[in-house]
């Protein structure tokens, strides 16, 4: 079955820098684009880019350009998510997930379980 | 930038029929999703390609668009369906775009 398993909560200073992994299995890892999207406490969802994983290709939403790098392995079928220069408001969970390259408007059809992120001093 | 607006909170009283909207900027020209997520859940798409009902998610459920607006209808409505909907499209076909999302109160 379809799987997209996140890395474990993290905790950070201001200032500092994560790495979430998110670990994919179940399917073709090529064949679907990996998304990165977060959701502040309360709040609604944020997209912050994909990676296209036979090339490595990625789009970024600009709000995060600068801060924010995504890679991946496909030795290993495993997405990546860098955020650098953490603020308080970078709290958030931080969910991974799949959509196909062969058709569109089909949407992100699986999530990861989602990564707390805490940024606090 | 584009945006997506949905009203941020519906209310339906169990059985009734529910109707939750998403407009935006040329949204008549994009592919619409809608997503269910329920607390402390991941979202799921329920709705793809403006109308089209993923696998193994109830026929209650409907997706439908007229101009810049989308609509999603949920029929005869369960206390199991409160959760928060999201409507999502794309820009350039590479972007993606969220609404701010509609809290649903079976009440």
């Amino acid at each position: 079955q379809v799987q997209l398993v996140q890395s474990g909560a993290e905790v950070k200073e201001p200032g500092a820098s994560v790495k979430v992994s998110c670990q994919a299995s179940g399917y073709t890892f090529n064949f679907y684009y990996i998304h990165w999207v977060r959701q502040a406490p309360g709040q609604g969802l944020e997209w912050m880019g994909r990676i296209t994983p036979n090339d490595g290709d990625t789009n970024y939403a600009q709000k995060f350009h600068g801060r924010v790098t995504m890679t991946r392995d496909t030795s290993i079928t495993t997405s990546y998510l860098e955020l650098t220069t953490l603020k308080f408001d970078d709290t958030a969970m931080y969910y991974c997930a799949k959509e196909t390259r062969s058709a569109t408007g089909m949407g992100l059809d699986y999530w990861g379980q989602g990564t707390l992120v805490s940024v606090s001093s | 930038s584009s945006e997506l607006t949905q009203p941020p909170s519906v209310s339906v009283s169990p059985g009734q029929t529910a109707t939750i909207t998403c407009s935006g900027n040329n949204l008549g020209d994009k592919y619409v999703c809608w997503y269910q997520q329920k607390p402390g859940q991941s979202p799921v798409v329920v709705i793809y390609q403006d109308r089209r009902r993923r696998s193994g998610i109830p026929a209650r459920f409907s997706g439908s668009k007229s101009g810049n607006t989308a609509t999603l209808t949920i029929s005869g409505t369960q206390a199991m369906d409160e959760a928060d909907y999201y409507c999502q499209a794309w820009d350039n076909n590479i972007h993606v775009l969220f609404g701010g999302g509609t809290k649903l109160t079976v009440l």
